[in-house]
């Protein structure tokens, strides 16, 4: 358990649903990133967040995604009318600033029927 | 853009010794990270180099030649729980801050180890 934590764990939607995930991070720590991943693939980057400041977001990222950190505490990732193609494992990650080690959460894994 | 490569897979047996490269183009570098991930688990930290040269942690160490562009993970005395997926990271600069940006992930590579 590194400390960062991620829910649901598990989602099943159906096609054209919106879904919306929570990740909360280590305490202290001012950066979460959020990422996802396929199998067989290394985890793919999709916006990250400093303190509440949304910093930078993926060029390949549709429309549909959108995140949000209040406050700079917890975040949200949230995918308006899912595709099968959105189907993935999401992961969280944060990290304290200049340092380069990220902890990641368990993920949540989304698929999409 | 971006980009990074490494071995897909990689097989070797217990106590021997095996490295992953990884060669990479960024617009902007800050540092290489290491990561390890097993079947099911999420990526758990192993190494960063934001300076050329080599790192030791335990049986494992990093290393970063800035100038070329590469790094490799180094994994000495192999145990069977070893056997995982690992991924270098490149961490870029982010613009509108000019400081330590994002990373962005390799595809992996798969090691086995066999008894």
């Amino acid at each position: 358990d590194t400390g960062v934590s991620q829910n649901p764990r598990h989602k099943i939607t159906k096609r054209g649903q919106n879904v919306t995930f929570r990740c909360d991070p280590i305490s202290e720590h001012n950066r979460l990133y959020w990422y996802r991943q396929t199998l067989g693939q290394g985890p793919e980057f999709l916006t990250y967040f400093q303190n509440e400041a949304q910093l930078e977001k993926s060029r390949l990222l549709s429309d549909r995604f959108s995140a949000e950190r209040p406050k700079g505490s917890f975040s949200t990732l949230e995918i308006q009318r899912t595709e099968q193609g959105d189907s993935a494992m999401y992961l969280c990650a944060s990290s304290l600033g200049a340092l380069g080690e990220q902890f990641f959460g368990p993920g949540t894994r989304l698929t999409v029927l | 853009g971006q980009s990074l490569e490494q071995p897909s897979e990689v097989t070797a047996v217990e106590g021997a010794i095996v490295q992953i490269n990884c060669t990479y183009q960024t617009s902007g570098f800050y540092g290489l990270s290491w990561y390890q991930q097993h079947d099911g688990g999420a990526p758990t930290f192993l190494s960063y180099n934001a300076l050329d040269g080599l790192e030791e942690t335990g049986r494992f160490s990093s290393f970063l030649s800035r100038s070329d562009s590469y790094g490799y993970l180094l994994l000495q005395e192999l145990q069977m729980k070893d056997s995982a997926s690992y991924f270098c990271a490149v961490r870029d600069r982010q613009v509108t801050t000019d400081s330590w940006g994002k990373f962005q992930f390799g595809a992996g590579t798969q090691v086995v180890v066999t008894p």
